[in-house]
This record gives structure tokens, C-alpha cells and sequence, in this order.
């Protein structure tokens, strides 16, 4: 019930191409899903959070796509750069759980030049 | 600029040694974490703290105690460390009412 499933593992993308990674939780009482980014040595950093009232959120290159139904949520990184090459945790909080945050497994990134 | 300063950044130690990693926020945050990373694994929560002297144990709490005496530091102790304690360590902070997660840059802990 209060698992973040995350994929993919790992993802290798062109420049300029765009980079997905999708999340699914369970809990329906979840109320923050935020994206956090971690570049090596250094701990991760929020870069985008949705709430389940909006479908989507776009803050420059970086959108969240929110399906409340099916209990996902992506990130989409358009025209990716090689200095996006980290490693991504979806994660949810909220509800129940308070401020107890749940992360997701995390995807790295990779972004050919 | 919210700040999570963990001062240990690499460690070695001994198996069966008592090890202590500290945190320190300038956040005033009420809550603060420790949480352990592993490739694969993500993020785990070990230990949280919602006020001074408060604890309450996360998913992986076994082998770990934490003190929080004062609320702008927050120590996570291995009481024996053992090799499979080997792993990178994060420390967190946030607001009572916020959502945003906070962390600092980590501390690699390797037992041998």
C-alpha cells in the first residue's frame, strides 16, 4: 500500500530526444508527488512536484503528467541535455502517512551528446 | 540557501565498531531523517524525527539508533557496524508543514 514502483531501472538517452520515466503508487491518499534529482556525490534535489488536483505541470524543460485513475505518474525531460545525466526518485507523500515521504527505486540517466 | 551539512563525507571502519554520523540543519525544520541509499534500492528510511527527542523507526531501523537532542542536529549511530552496514548514508530536513525534502550530500560509510 505504500510502495512508489519505478521504471525504468536505468535509460539511455539521445540529445534532444526525450527522456520518460513513469511511476505508479497505491495509496489513494497520497497528496505530493514530487520528482527529486541526484547528480553523483551529491544528495538529491527537488526539481518538480505535482499535486492530484492538475493533470500535468511543466516548469521549463521538465513536465509531470499526473492520471489520478490509474494511479501514475511520469516525468518527461524534452529535449534532453547531457548535464540531465543523474539519477531521478519519483516519490509520494501525504495522507495517511503524514509527512512521511516514500520514494521511489530511482532511474539513472544517461544523455548521449 | 537551506543548508543539510552531514561533516563525516567518507568514513572507514571496523566491523563491530561504534560509529556516529552527524547532521547538522540551519533550517529550523522541525523534521528530520536518515535515510540509506543503494543502487537498486533507492531510498530507505532508517530513522525519523518530528521534535527534539522525538524518534520514530522507519523500514530499515534494525542495527541503527539515532539521538536528536537539540532540533537543528540529528546523529545516527551504528551501534556494532557490520560490512553489510557498507553504504551511503543521507541525511534530511524538512518543515512541519511543508513537503519538500531537503537532504544533504551524503556519507559513505564502508565497514571492512
Amino acid at each position: 500500500q505504500q510502495q512508489v514502483k519505478q521504471s525504468p531501472q536505468s535509460l539511455i538517452v539521445q540529445k534532444g530526444g526525450i527522456s520518460i520515466i513513469n511511476c505508479a503508487y497505491e495509496n489513494t491518499a497520497f497528496d505530493y508527488f514530487p520528482w527529486y534529482q541526484q547528480f553523483p556525490g551529491k544528495g538529491p534535489a527537488l526539481l518538480i512536484a505535482i499535486r492530484p488536483d492538475v493533470s500535468e505541470k511543466k516548469e521549463g524543460r521538465f513536465t509531470i503528467s499526473f492520471n489520478k485513475s490509474a494511479k501514475q505518474f511520469s516525468l518527461h525531460i524534452m529535449d534532453s541535455q547531457p548535464g540531465d545525466s543523474a539519477t531521478y526518485f519519483c516519490a509520494a507523500s501525504g495522507g495517511t502517512g503524514g509527512f512521511k515521504t516514500i520514494f521511489g527505486a530511482g532511474t539513472r540517466l544517461f544523455v548521449k551528446a | 540557501d537551506v543548508k543539510v551539512t552531514q561533516s563525516s563525507r567518507y568514513l572507514v571502519k571496523r566491523t563491530g565498531e561504534k560509529v556516529f554520523l552527524e547532521c547538522v540543519q540551519d533550517m529550523d525544520h522541525e523534521n528530520m531523517f536518515w535515510y540509506r541509499q543503494d543502487p537498486g534500492l533507492g531510498l530507505r528510511l532508517i530513522y525519523f524525527s518530528y521534535d527534539v527527542k522525538m524518534k520514530e523507526k522507519g523500514d530499515i531501523p534494525e542495527g541503527y539508533s539515532v539521538s536528536r537532542e537539540k532540533k537543528e542536529r540529528f546523529s545516527l549511530i551504528l551501534e556494532s557496524a557490520s560490512t553489510n552496514q557498507t553504504s551511503m548514508y543521507l541525511c534530511a530536513g524538512q518543515g512541519a508543514y511543508g513537503n519538500t525534502i531537503y537532504f544533504g550530500e551524503g556519507s559513505w560509510l564502508t565497514v571492512v
